[in-house]
């Protein structure tokens, strides 16, 4: 079945690093791609999503690519902040089957920016 | 606007008793998923409904688990004979349909099994 692995963390990082995430998807067809953010204490929030190859997803600062050669979907930010400290979810969509808007989730990477 | 609200916010019960979780989606928003988010790991779904109807379940683990949604706004995840594997937060989402991107997510209720 389809599924999302997600570069381990957790992410240590000092305030204004460059960070990456690395995320890649198991899907026949073109499924839909999103990256979540889980801020302490809050729900899940989209924090960017691209919805064919070469698409690129932006959103505060973060980017990825949906690169279909290597079915990746990596998350990068150029200079990290305190504020950015989170749980980083990369998710794919169904990619056209019975349930269009199903998610499968990775199992999250921990951040943490440090001043 | 208000977002997705779910209820209670945290629920404690013994093994084997009977819980139900509900979640109030955004006005407007047709399709509804439920998903289980246990300790460390990604939410993982559940069910989908599109209006009243369960579009897609097949991600319920046993028949202890029901969900209904009989106006197709409201919704309610409920869980018959609770164990201890059960304990998770369990999360809802809307979207506009079923067709549309992007889910919002509520922010959840932590179920806790004794």
């Amino acid at each position: 079945g389809d599924s999302v692995t997600q570069m381990e963390g957790p992410v240590t990082l000092s305030e204004e690093a460059f960070l990456t995430i690395n995320c890649t998807y198991t899907a026949t067809g073109y499924p839909s791609l999103f990256w979540y953010v889980q801020y302490p204490g809050e729900g899940l929030q989209l924090l960017l999503k691209a919805t064919k190859a070469d698409d690129k997803g932006s959103n505060k600062g973060f980017e990825a690519t949906y690169r279909k050669e290597t079915t990746s979907f990596h998350l990068e930010k150029g200079s990290v902040q305190v504020s950015d400290s989170a749980v980083y979810f990369c998710a794919q969509g169904d990619a056209g089957g019975t349930s269009y808007g199903k998610l499968t989730f990775g199992q999250g990477t921990i951040l943490t920016v440090h001043p | 606007g208000a977002g997705v609200s779910q209820t209670p916010s945290n629920k404690v019960t013994e093994k084997g008793k009977y819980v139900e979780l509900r979640c109030d989606p955004i006005s407007g928003h047709t399709a509804l998923y439920w998903y289980r988010q246990s300790l460390g790991q990604g939410p993982e779904f559940l069910i989908y409904f599109q209006g009243t109807g369960a579009a897609d379940d097949s991600g319920l683990p046993n028949d202890r688990f029901f969900a209904v949604r009989p106006e197709g706004s409201v919704s309610t995840l409920k869980i018959q004979r609770t164990e201890r594997g059960d304990s998770a937060v369990y999360l809802c989402a809307s979207s506009l349909d079923g067709v549309a991107v992007e889910q919002y997510f509520g922010p959840g209720t932590r179920l806790t099994v004794t």
